[in-house]
């Protein structure tokens, strides 16, 4: 089992609707990771935060607005999504610890439809 | 930007035998992760390996780091269908937070 928690697992949204992803950890990580990952494609990054501020966005359309409430939460707001932002988003968390690397752990995942 | 070649893209291997997955990075490492994803799921870690020569086993899958090659190879030993999946390497670009993966290697272990 996972110790990342994302809900929910499966999601279907008209393109005018607004929705969000959550991801939830209890390991007291303090950097949190949101991923898009396409069919046959390998995981994109999407957003970092560290110690719940946003450290790392990598150009993502204002569509998708992240959200860190806390250092165990973090959310995805999804507003007037388009068909190809259909995809699965992963969520992960790692340690930061200075001057050393640390593996991220990773959600099961939150499979969106976009009709 | 840094980028993770991985080889081969797929393998079909009988149960039993052994097999070897590579990936190679263009740029420097400054840590190297390999993940195993089964389809529509999250990503599990497996294993992190960061000094050039380290070397990391655990239960049958083994994963040496070669820093002077920017390369790393996962071995299995003894496949079953269990390790059936796809496995990814991953890699620190520029040793900042922002993980690069490869492309991915999908193994099919046949009983």
């Amino acid at each position: 089992d996972t110790e990342v928690t994302q809900t929910p697992k499966h999601l279907v949204m008209g393109m005018t609707n607004k929705k969000s992803l959550k991801c939830e950890q209890h390991m007291g990580h303090r950097a949190m990771y949101w991923y898009k990952q396409k069919a046959k494609k390998p995981p994109e990054l999407m957003f970092v935060y560290s110690y719940e501020k946003l450290s790392i966005n990598e150009s993502v359309p204002s569509r998708f607005s992240p959200e860190c409430p806390n250092s165990s939460l973090l959310n995805l707001h999804l507003h007037a999504l388009q068909p190809e932002d259909s995809a699965l988003y992963l969520c992960a968390s790692s340690p930061l610890k200075a001057g050393t690397q640390q593996p991220q752990h990773f959600g099961d995942g939150t499979r969106l439809s976009i009709l | 930007s840094q980028e993770l070649e991985q080889s081969p893209q797929s393998l079909i291997v009988q149960e039993g035998k052994n097999l070897t997955i590579n990936c190679t990075s263009s740029k420097t490492l400054y840590g190297l992760y390999w993940y195993k994803q089964k389809y529509g799921e999250g990503l599990i870690f497996l294993m992190m390996l960061q000094k050039g020569g380290e070397e990391k086993s655990h239960e049958k899958i083994t994963a040496k780091l070669d820093e002077k090659k920017q390369q790393s190879s996962l071995h299995i030993t003894a496949s079953q269908p269990s390790h059936a999946g796809i496995y990814l390497c991953g890699a620190a670009q520029g040793g900042s937070e922002k993980l690069v993966f490869g492309k991915g290697t999908k193994l099919t272990v046949n009983p």
